[in-house]
């Protein structure tokens, strides 16, 4: 049974860069794509973007610029950078899989918080 | 402002069925056939209920039933039980490649 789980920093300073990483368990990164998702707290659900397993990227435009994302086959993880950070990026930050256009995986979720 | 509509709000007594809406345009669930419903339990992950507009993951009891036409997909919950109150999102791919969700629907079991 695949498993993720999102970990990173629980508070990022205005400014600056948000980096979380998402390890998968119970199988591999190969062939399907990751994505991030993310929700502001009492809010809905946002797409930030996915990265497929060859490092092809596809990202919410909405973000323009700020966000980055990256794998790491040989530890079977994925990273999210988002730069930048104001408080409207405090939120849930879910990583999920395995597929672009829905998610059969979502990790439980990790509160990233932007305040000085 | 979300990209799909979703009614803020549903209900229904136990046991009776419920069907909440998910709008969009011709540009994403209109055109394209990867609509995806999760359910969300407060402090919890979301689930994936159905994929493909139609389709049930593994597991997903087969009270939970999904449609599309036009421009709009809906979820239908049969049989309501107190389990089944929670957040549904519905999701859609657009011609952009983006994925889209809506702004989410509160079920109440009444």
């Amino acid at each position: 049974q695949v498993q993720l789980q999102e970990s990173g920093p629980g508070l990022v300073k205005p400014s600056e860069t948000l980096s979380l990483t998402c390890s998968v368990s119970g199988g591999s990164l190969s062939s399907y794509s990751w994505s991030w998702i993310r929700q502001p707290p009492g809010k809905g659900l946002e797409w930030l973007g996915y990265i497929y397993y060859t490092g092809t990227t596809k990202y919410n435009p909405s973000l323009k610029s700020r966000v980055a994302m990256s794998l790491d086959t040989s530890r079977n993880q994925f990273s999210l950078n988002l730069s930048s950070v104001t408080a409207a990026d405090t939120a849930v930050y879910y990583c999920g899989g395995p597929y672009q256009t829905r998610f059969d995986y979502l990790g439980q979720g990790t509160l990233v918080t932007v305040s000085s | 402002q979300s990209a799909l509509t979703q009614p803020p709000s549903a209900s229904g007594s136990p046991g009776q069925s419920v069907t909440i809406s998910c709008t969009g345009t011709s540009s994403d669930v209109g055109r394209h056939k990867y609509v995806s419903w999760y359910q969300q339990h407060p402090g919890k992950a979301p689930k994936l209920m159905i994929y493909e507009v139609t389709h049930r993951p593994s597991g997903v009891p087969d009270r939970f039933s999904g449609s599309k036409s036009g421009n709009t997909a809906s979820l239908t919950v049969s049989g309501l039980q107190a389990e089944d109150e929670a957040d549904y999102y519905c999701s859609s791919s657009s011609d952009s490649g983006i994925i889209m969700f809506g702004g989410g629907t509160k079920l109440s079991v009444l």
